[in-house]
């Protein structure tokens, strides 16, 4: 019930291309659904997230795309460039759990020059 | 967003020894941290949630008595792993917890026990 499925695991992308990351949940209570990046050695830092009341948010060149009945939600990266290399964590909360974030597996992303 | 510090970023001790790490919220007053856990390339475990001036909440499997969880103020939370051993090495973070759903993560601590 509390587990958030991410893919793929790896990702390798041309500069300029799009990355595209998925994620599913199963519990119906999330209502918050963040996407950090991070590089190595570093901590997460928050990117984006959606509320399930849109169904796509847009800054910059990232976009979440949020369908509440497959309960699915992505991540696009668009013109992708080499600095956007990193690992890329989903993650789903509610506030009745106290705002507790559930993370995906996370995804290797590497940019090719 | 909320700015968050670790101290100390890396630390190796030894076995038996126990470790204090600090979280610090520099520009906001978090009545809520939490502690995550991190072994190399895989996700984050979450550890526990600190709230100021009460007892920490852990999740299942954590064991309370081995990770000491401190939030005296609405700017520090401690973790203490106490009787490390090599097992514990891992990265730690903390993440400071808004008003809204936001969470903001330190810059982690990497902890190797020899």
């Amino acid at each position: 019930q509390q587990q958030v499925k991410q893919s793929p695991q790896s990702l390798i992308v041309q500069k300029g291309g799009i990355s595209i990351i998925n994620c599913a949940y199963e519990n119906t209570a999330f209502d918050y659904f963040p996407w950090y990046q991070q590089f190595p050695g570093k901590g997460p830092a928050l990117l984006i997230a959606i509320r399930p009341d849109v169904s796509e948010k847009k800054e910059g060149r990232f976009t979440i795309s949020f369908n509440k009945s497959a309960k699915q939600f992505s991540l696009h990266i668009m013109d992708s460039q080499p600095g956007d290399s990193a690992t890329y964590f989903c993650a789903a909360g509610f506030r009745a759990a106290g705002n507790k974030l559930t993370f995906g597996g996370g995804t290797r992303v590497l940019v090719k020059p | 967003g909320a700015v968050v510090s670790q101290h100390p970023s890396r630390v190796i001790c030894k076995s038996g020894t126990s470790v204090k790490i600090e979280c610090r919220s520099l520009d906001f007053q978090a009545t809520t941290m939490f502690w995550y856990r991190q072994f190399p390339k895989q996700s984050l475990m979450l550890m526990a949630t600190s709230n100021e001036g009460s007892k920490a909440t852990y999740e299942q499997g954590v064991e309370k008595d081995k990770f000491l969880i401190n939030h005296a103020s609405l700017t520090l939370s401690t973790l203490t792993v106490t009787s490390a051993h090599p097992e514990d090495s891992s990265f730690y973070i903390c993440s400071v917890g808004t008003s809204g759903y936001e969470q903001y993560f330190g810059p982690g601590t990497r902890l190797t026990v020899t």
